[in-house]
């Protein structure tokens, strides 16, 4: 069981906008620790998509959103598409555990 | 550009050491602010974080695998080593290098990935 807990999954119409949870406690995101965001697509390796809370990376669109509020964070995708059908994970600091953890992934599925 | 190439075997025997090495090019591991980590995924199942290899050659490990693992320099100055004592199926799984940012506090560059399978 992740440290972080996301929804196992979400799912959109393209154009819709749909956001993601992460939800942690007082020993990671509730501790200050940022959140970053990572995307995977079926069969590649996860990239980068959020970083620092709500930082995005050169050629990540504006779409993609990051926020941060308690011990919780959330990604948000505007103006869904079908290349947006992927695993997200959330990833922070966990100071109990002195170590980097992830979330157990979310399946976003454009209908 | 940054690319991390992982290489090692694709079948590893239970009770063995898994020896993986990561090939890097585009930033120098001596760079203030840069590291090389390890993550893995088994099949069907999340990212699990499992060691870091900082510039300043300080090294942080998962705590639940802490005493399996090694991460260390290559022979090479572009070459990070991660090794895993007495392996068991439960780590079958794709390993993945990866550049860590401290500006970005995050993995900023991924490998490929490597599979690799434990059985005998």
């Amino acid at each position: 069981q992740s440290v972080l807990t996301q929804p196992p999954s979400v799912s959109g119409a393209p154009g819709q906008r749909v956001t993601i949870s992460c939800t942690g406690s007082s020993s990671n995101i509730g501790a200050d620790y940022k959140v970053h965001w990572y995307q995977q697509i079926p069969g590649r390796a996860p990239k980068l998509l959020i970083y620092n809370n709500d930082n995005r990376p050169s050629g990540v669109p504006d779409r993609f959103s990051g926020s941060k509020s308690g011990t919780s964070a959330s990604l948000a995708i505007t103006g869904l598409q079908a290349d947006d059908e992927a695993d997200y994970y959330c990833q922070s600091y966990d100071n109990s555990l002195t170590a980097i953890v992830f979330g157990g992934g979310t399946k976003l599925t454009v209908l | 550009q940054i690319t991390l190439k992982e290489s090692g075997p694709t079948l590893v025997k239970p009770t063995q050491t898994l020896t993986l090495t990561c090939t890097f090019s585009g930033f120098s591991l001596s760079t203030l602010g840069v590291g090389v980590g390890w993550i893995r995924q088994p099949p069907g199942k999340a990212l699990e974080w499992l060691a870091l290899f900082y510039w300043d050659d300080d090294k942080r490990y998962s705590p639940s695998l802490k005493s399996r693992l090694t991460i260390s320099k290559g022979t090479s100055r572009n070459q990070v080593v991660l090794t895993m004592t007495n392996v068991d199926p439960v780590d079958t799984a794709t390993y993945y290098c990866t550049h860590f940012s401290y500006r970005r506090d995050s993995f900023d560059v991924w490998g490929q990935g490597t599979m690799v399978t434990v059985s005998s």
